[in-house]
């Protein structure tokens, strides 16, 4: 059974970075694509990029691109997204997801991690 | 990018009611499209994928049909744990983009 494993919630501050980790269990980790998604409080989905581990390179959204970093350590089965600059709107709960054997997205989901941004 | 409106935003619905809801897409993204369920602070969950393939384990009460720009997820009879927020997804072009969601409510 496939299981995505994310940190914990996180409170920063204006400005700072956060890292949130993704940790698969349970079957291919490498060959699959590992996306995120974050949706801030009391509003919609939204698709912040993807990486296929076994490729390495990452896709990022337009509107993220600058401050997201996607990675991914094989060796350990773990995704991860660094944002950086972060703002109030930052403030959301995030996602990974992972897609399935027929490489389509966000089959699998992790439960999550809320990042406050508060000064 | 691809924008995905939904239609409606919101509706209200009964138990046994049929239900369709609309996802049309700003370009044409073949099938490359998901729906997915989210209950208040719960995780979303991918209902159909491939526009019209029913996840594993979910009811067949569930339908999605269409291609090209415009797709429906179809509920043919409510029951009380479908009352929720709906998304639809393209991943037809990267970014992939969400439609902004059909909230499902008790009538």
């Amino acid at each position: 059974q496939v299981q995505l494993v994310q940190s914990g919630a996180e409170i920063k501050k204006p400005g700072s970075s956060v890292k949130v980790s993704c940790k698969a269990s349970g079957g291919t980790f490498s060959s699959y694509s590992i996306s995120w998604v974050r949706q801030a409080p009391g509003q919609g989905l939204e698709w912040m990029g993807r990486i296929i581990p076994i490729i390495g390179t990452p896709i990022y959204a337009q509107k993220l691109q600058g401050r997201i970093t996607i990675t991914a350590d094989t060796s350990a089965n773990t995704a991860y997204m660094e944002l950086s600059s972060l703002t109030s709107e930052d403030t959301a709960v995030y996602f990974c997801a992972r897609g399935d054997n027929g490489g389509y997205p966000l089959d699998y989901w992790g439960q999550g991690t809320l990042v406050t941004v508060s000064s | 990018d691809i924008q995905m409106t939904q239609s409606p935003s919101a509706m209200f619905a009964s138990v046994g009611d049929r239900v369709t809801i609309t996802c049309r897409a700003s370009q044409g993204i073949s099938n490359y499209l998901a729906w997915f369920q989210q209950k208040p602070g719960k995780v979303p969950k991918r209902l159909i994928y491939a526009a019209s393939s029913l996840q594993s384990g979910v009811p067949s009460r569930f339908s999605g049909s269409g291609s090209g720009t415009e797709f429906t997820l179809t509920i043919s009879s409510l029951q009380p744990e479908d009352f929720a927020t709906y998304y639809c997804l393209q991943h037809d072009t990267y970014p992939q983009t969400f439609g902004q969601g059909t909230k499902l409510e008790i009538k």
